[in-house]
């Protein structure tokens, strides 16, 4: 069965510094389909990225990367030189063509305050 | 294009009382599904549907059903509201299922006292 682990509950920074949220995922597949999601203090899912299986290159964009390595099986995100805007749950989900009656499980989020 | 929209907000229910949520999409997505978010728990799927007139299980169906008339609304419904009922409720659509990326509501609150 799939799984996704994110081991930090809660982290704290204060602005401009760097953070990583850590993803481990378990499957058996060899097609899946990993996914980052944020949830603001307003409350709603803001979808950030999609990555499949296949495609381990690292991506950028902005403020944001995603390092994803199979190897270890895990999808960490980095956020560069943190702003207050960036305090939010972050969510890492997991999706596979064979994944019964959860087409996506998501990690239990990471909760990211970040100070000014 | 409105997105996700659920109906209603919030909403609070005595024991044993049933309602009804609504999610509307107008991306002509196929794929819908309804989730809980509870503190600490991530979000857990409770029904989804593949297309219009079908529905299945997901991880958590215990106390909901859901219906599936048409392609653009998905309904979940409560017919004996319980406190371990209280949660967020989101739904979600999707072009496809593993492949697509799913796009969310902005969430229902609801409290059963």
């Amino acid at each position: 069965a799939q799984k996704v682990t994110q081991a930090q509950t809660e982290i704290s920074v204060v602005e401009k510094e760097d953070v990583t949220l850590d993803c481990v995922y378990e499957t058996r597949d060899t097609t899946y389909y990993l996914f980052w999601y944020k949830q603001p203090p307003s409350g709603e899912l803001v979808f950030l990225i999609r990555r499949n299986s296949f495609d381990e290159q690292n991506e950028i964009s902005g403020r944001y990367s995603w390092n994803f390595q199979k190897s270890t099986s895990s999808f960490n995100f980095t956020i560069t030189a943190s702003q207050v805007v960036d305090s939010a749950v972050y969510f890492c989900a997991l999706s596979d063509p064979h994944s019964g009656n959860t087409p996506l499980v998501f990690g239990k989020g990471t909760r990211l305050s970040v100070i000014a | 294009n409105a997105g996700v929209t659920q109906t209603p907000k919030f909403r609070v229910l005595k024991t044993g009382q049933s309602m009804t949520l609504l999610c509307a999409q107008d991306m002509n997505h196929e794929y819908m599904y309804w989730y809980r978010q509870d503190p600490g728990m991530g979000l857990r799927l409770i029904h989804y549907s593949v297309g219009e007139g079908t529905t299945a299980k997901g991880e958590v169906p215990d106390g909901y059903n859901v219906s599936r008339l048409k392609k653009q609304n998905f309904l979940l419904g409560l017919e004996s509201a319980a406190p371990s009922q209280t949660s967020v409720y989101f739904c979600a659509s999707s072009y496809g299922q593993a492949a697509d990326t799913q796009y969310f509501g902005p969430g229902t609150r609801l409290t059963v006292l």
